[in-house]
């Protein structure tokens, strides 16, 4: 079974940082294009980044200079760091897998970010 | 950057009714358009992806249309459990993958 988990969300202050976490299981992560998608408290979904299974990765132009994707093959983990958090950043952040060109499949449930002082 | 139009941003509809949503891409992405459900509280699920294929258990009401620049989703009959806010998005194509700004669907 295909299962998504994002871990490290929480509260922090303007100006800092935090990391991401997002486990998967059922499948590689290294063979999928991997992303990350937000949510701001009754807004709708804004695409943040994506891990292409080669390696190359893109970026929203509302977060690019300050949050990377990574991931982890060994630990089948994806990551997303974020610097210079800005209380707009504040939001639910989905991992999210795109199955072989089919849209987004497989998503988690999310893990909550706040920025604020 | 092609942006994702949709609309109506809500609507408003008995049970039964057809109820239809379009998107509008600012340049043409060929049939790489996936529409998504969210139902408050939940993850988003996807319905349709390449436009007009229906995601596996996805109820046959739901369909999907369109090629290049403009896309719909219809839902032929409303029911109770439809109740959500519907996005569409570009993908498989160069990013930002962006998504539609929603369609709130709601029944009368």
């Amino acid at each position: 079974e295909v299962q998504l988990v994002e871990s490290g969300g929480g509260l922090v202050q303007p100006g800092g940082s935090l990391r991401l976490s997002c486990t998967a299981s059922g499948f590689s992560i290294s063979d999928n294009h991997m992303n990350w998608v937000r949510q701001a408290p009754g807004k709708g979904l804004e695409w943040v980044s994506v891990l292409y299974s080669d390696g190359s990765t893109y970026y929203a132009d509302s977060v690019k200079g300050r949050f990377t994707i990574s991931r982890d093959i060994s630990k089948n983990t994806l990551y997303l760091h974020m610097n210079s958090l800005r209380p707009e950043d504040t939001a639910v952040y989905h991992c999210a897998r795109d199955y072989y060109a089919t849209g987004f499949q497989h998503w988690g449930q999310g893990t909550l970010v706040t920025v604020s002082s | 950057d092609i942006q994702m139009t949709q609309s109506p941003s809500s609507l408003s509809a008995s049970v039964g009714d057809r109820v239809t949503i379009t998107c509008r891409a600012s340049q043409g992405i060929s049939n790489y358009l996936a529409w998504y459900q969210q139902k408050p509280g939940k993850v988003p699920k996807l319905l349709i992806y390449g436009a007009s294929t229906l995601q596996s258990g996805v109820p046959s009401r739901f369909s999907g249309s369109g090629s290049g620049t403009d896309f719909t989703l219809t839902i032929s009959s409303l029911q109770p459990e439809d109740v959500a806010t519907y996005y569409c998005q570009k993908y498989n194509s160069a990013p930002p993958l962006t998504f539609g700004g929603g369609t709130k669907v709601e029944i009368k």
